[in-house]
């Protein structure tokens, strides 16, 4: 336990569903990250949240989108996902001062 | 944009040996991080660095920051199945966009070890 839980830890969506993806942490910390992990690809950025607003978006398409209500909690609600979209999407909270990220445990989706 | 180069991508090793593994990048930083990653879980940090020439230890685990800021070495001695996993690099330059981090991570370099 990091400090940092995802929820579902699995996930197998249709092309057509809707789902969301949650992260929660309570650290302390002000800001919140969103990355994919794809089988041999960098850690990809997607959205950074400071202090609950939107701080960095890295191009992500329009079918991911994110929301973070307050410090502690972020989302990220997917719908009409592609197969290419498969992948760990993993959750990270720091502080200013702090070493680094605190990652949770990912969310493994499997789009099919 | 910054680029960290991670080597090697993979590596298969007898339990017992001793592991290193390197990351360079293009710009300097002030930080660099390592992390591990357990199959099916997030990555977990080992070590930080936070200056030039600095060399950190964390049980097994030695961590070097580059004389020159562009570059980082991890070594792990004596190794054992329980190393088993992907090990990040990440870079992090000064300043702290105003409350939040920017972190630039490498490849990865995954480790098996042969018991």
């Amino acid at each position: 336990e990091t400090g940092v839980t995802q929820t579902p830890r699995h996930l197998v969506m249709g092309m057509t569903n809707k789902k969301s993806l949650k992260c929660e942490q309570h650290l302390g910390h002000n800001a919140m990250y969103w990355y994919k992990q794809s089988a041999k690809k960098p850690l990809e950025l997607m959205f950074v949240y400071n202090f609950k607003e939107q701080t960095e978006n890295n191009s992500v398409p329009s079918r991911f989108s994110p929301e973070c209500p307050n410090s502690s909690h972020l989302f990220l609600h997917l719908h009409t996902l592609q197969p290419e979209d498969s992948a760990l999407y993993l959750c990270a909270s720091s502080t200013q001062g702090a070493r680094g990220y605190t990652f949770g445990s990912g969310t493994r989706l499997t789009v099919v | 944009g910054q680029q960290l180069n991670q080597s090697p991508q993979s590596m298969f090793i007898q339990e017992g040996e001793d592991v290193s593994m390197n990351c360079t990048s293009s710009s300097i930083f002030n930080t660099w991080l390592w992390y591990k990653q357990d199959p099916g879980e997030g990555p977990v940090l080992l070590i930080a660095l936070y200056k030039a020439g600095e060399l950190t230890s964390n049980g097994r685990l030695t961590a070097q920051f580059g004389i020159t800021r562009k570059d980082s070495f991890l070594n792990i001695s004596a190794s054992i199945p329980s190393d088993v996993g992907i090990y990040f690099c990440a870079g992090q330059p000064a300043g702290g966009g105003g409350g939040y981090q920017k972190v630039t991570f490498g490849t990865g370099t995954k480790l098996q070890v042969i018991p």
